[in-house]
C-alpha cells in the first residue's frame, strides 16, 4: 500500500500573507489534486496534475498557484490569504480522472 | 460542467435500519460513479464504485445506478454507530475529473 503526507498539518497565517502547502504520494500514480474543504462540506477542486509539471486549473482556482516538479509531489500555494478562505485542503491521487483517489489526511488553515 | 448533487443534506437512522443516501449528476456522459465515506476529523476513503447501470453489492453496501435518470445511491442495510459520518458522491467521465456532491452527514443512532 502507498500513503500520502501533507505538510503541515496546521497552518496559520496573516490576512494577505503567501501561504505554501505540501503533499507527497508514494502509490507512484499519475495523477495529484487539492481540494478545499469548508466545514462540514463537499470538496471543491482547485487544482490537478496528470503528470510531472503539468496544471490544470479546478473550480476554485483563483487566488491559489499550484507546482508539481516531481511526480511524487504537489504543491499549492494561497496567494494572499483571506479570512473567508479559511478552510481543511486535501491532497488526492489516483491512477486517472475516473479512478479511486486516495487522500491524504488534510492541512487546516487559519487566517487571522 | 458537470453538477453533482446531493441528498438529503443529513440524516438520522436508529441502529439495525437501512440507510438510503441519494446523487444526481448532470454529464450524460458521465462513466464513473462513486461513493466515499469521511469519518469526523479523516480523510475521505473510497467505499464503492461503478461504471455501469444497475447494482453493486459489497457486504452491507449496495450502489444502485441509473444513467437514464442521471441517479445514483448508495444503500446500507443493518446500519451501524461507525457508519456515522459525511458520505461523498462523485462522477466523472473518461476523460475528466470526479465532481463532488456537498455531502449527506449520516448519524446512527443506538
Amino acid at each position: 500500500g502507498g500513503i500520502i503526507t501533507q505538510t503541515p498539518k496546521f497552518l496559520i497565517g496573516q490576512e494577505g500573507q503567501k501561504l505554501t502547502l505540501k503533499c507527497q504520494q508514494n502509490f507512484n500514480h499519475d495523477t495529484m489534486y487539492w481540494y478545499r474543504q469548508d466545514s462540514g462540506k463537499g470538496l471543491r477542486l482547485i487544482y490537478y496534475s496528470i503528470t510531472e509539471n503539468d496544471l490544470q486549473k479546478g473550480d476554485l482556482s483563483e487566488g491559489y498557484d499550484a507546482s508539481r516538479e516531481k511526480k511524487s509531489s504537489f504543491s499549492l500555494t494561497v496567494t494572499s490569504a483571506q479570512k473567508n478562505e479559511m478552510a481543511v485542503f486535501l491532497c488526492a491521487s489516483s491512477t486517472g480522472g475516473a479512478r479511486e483517489q486516495y487522500f491524504g489526511p488534510g492541512t487546516r488553515l487559519t487566517v487571522l | 460542467q458537470q453538477k453533482v448533487q446531493q441528498s438529503p443534506e443529513s440524516l438520522i437512522v436508529p441502529e439495525g435500519a437501512m440507510t438510503s443516501l441519494n446523487c444526481t449528476f448532470s454529464d450524460s456522459a458521465s462513466q464513473y460513479f462513486a461513493w466515499y465515506r469521511q469519518h469526523s476529523g479523516k480523510a475521505p476513503k473510497a467505499l464503492m464504485s461503478i461504471f455501469s447501470n444497475g447494482e453493486k453489492e459489497e457486504g452491507r453496501f449496495t450502489i444502485h445506478l441509473n444513467k437514464a435518470s442521471l441517479h445514483f445511491s448508495l444503500h446500507i442495510r443493518d446500519s451501524q454507530p461507525s457508519d456515522s459520518a459525511l458520505y461523498l458522491c462523485a462522477a466523472a467521465n473518461s476523460g475528466t475529473y470526479q465532481r463532488f456532491g456537498t455531502g449527506t452527514k449520516l448519524q446512527v443512532v443506538p
